[in-house]
């Protein structure tokens, strides 16, 4: 299994608090990814990186931003956490364009 | 922005049965990737396919990558109850990141 972790993995919070995904990869690998999954979307693409400080926007990243430090380290971060923002979080992580690798996902409840 | 279609949604089948599922594109896929995820748990990779007409088999499970490179299909012989789970298919997107289809979640009864 590729050596990528995500944490938390559970977090319930309110409405207007920000909070921080936190993914971490043990691979070297140069992208990173942030989707959220909900039920009848699949799998949405909110931010990626292609490299340390080099991100960019995905399909949904109204409400999110990212940051990539190191390149084992990718956040995730909701500024003002809202109701929508309630989903699972993958990161996942690829040394090449045809290949990807999923952390285990958190599970994020906002009330 | 590339649309990825997988068909059907759902599907329940009793064990030992066979099954097709499929994944089309709007557009010609430059690879395309089948994942199978776990209630719980991220997508893990089957197969990555890249050439048209492209078949490669894992075990009990034929994957087709169509000529035309737009669709492809995943075909399980002798389902078991252990292939229950949500089929994804995805791919890259201009080799910037990846676009996923919806799945298909398959139920395989004993």
């Amino acid at each position: 299994d590729a050596g990528i972790t995500q944490s938390p993995r559970h977090k319930v919070t309110e409405t207007g608090t920000p909070v921080t995904l936190r993914c971490h990869q043990t691979e070297n690998h140069r992208y990173m990814y942030w989707y959220r999954q909900d039920p009848g979307h699949g799998l949405r693409l909110i931010h990626y990186s292609y490299g340390v400080k080099d991100t960019d926007k995905g399909e949904v990243s109204d409400g999110y931003s990212v940051s990539r430090s190191k390149t084992e380290d990718f956040l995730l971060t909701l500024e003002s956490a809202t109701s929508s923002q309630t989903s699972v979080y993958f990161c996942a992580i690829s040394g090449r364009l045809d290949t990807q690798y999923f952390g285990p996902g958190t599970r994020l409840t906002v009330l | 922005t590339q649309l990825l279609e997988q068909s059907p949604q759902f599907l329940s089948i009793q064990e030992g049965e066979n099954l097709t599922v499929y994944c089309n594109s709007s557009s010609v896929f430059s690879s395309l990737q089948w994942y199978r995820q776990e209630p719980g748990e991220g997508p893990v990779l089957l197969v990555t396919v890249v050439t048209g007409g492209e078949v490669k088999k894992l075990k009990r499970l034929t994957f087709q990558f169509g000529d035309a490179r737009k669709d492809s299909s995943l075909h399980i012989t002798a389902a078991q109850p252990g292939d229950t789970g949500l089929y994804l298919c995805a791919e890259d997107n201009y080799g910037q990141n990846f676009v996923f289809g919806p799945g298909t979640r398959l139920s395989v009864l004993p």
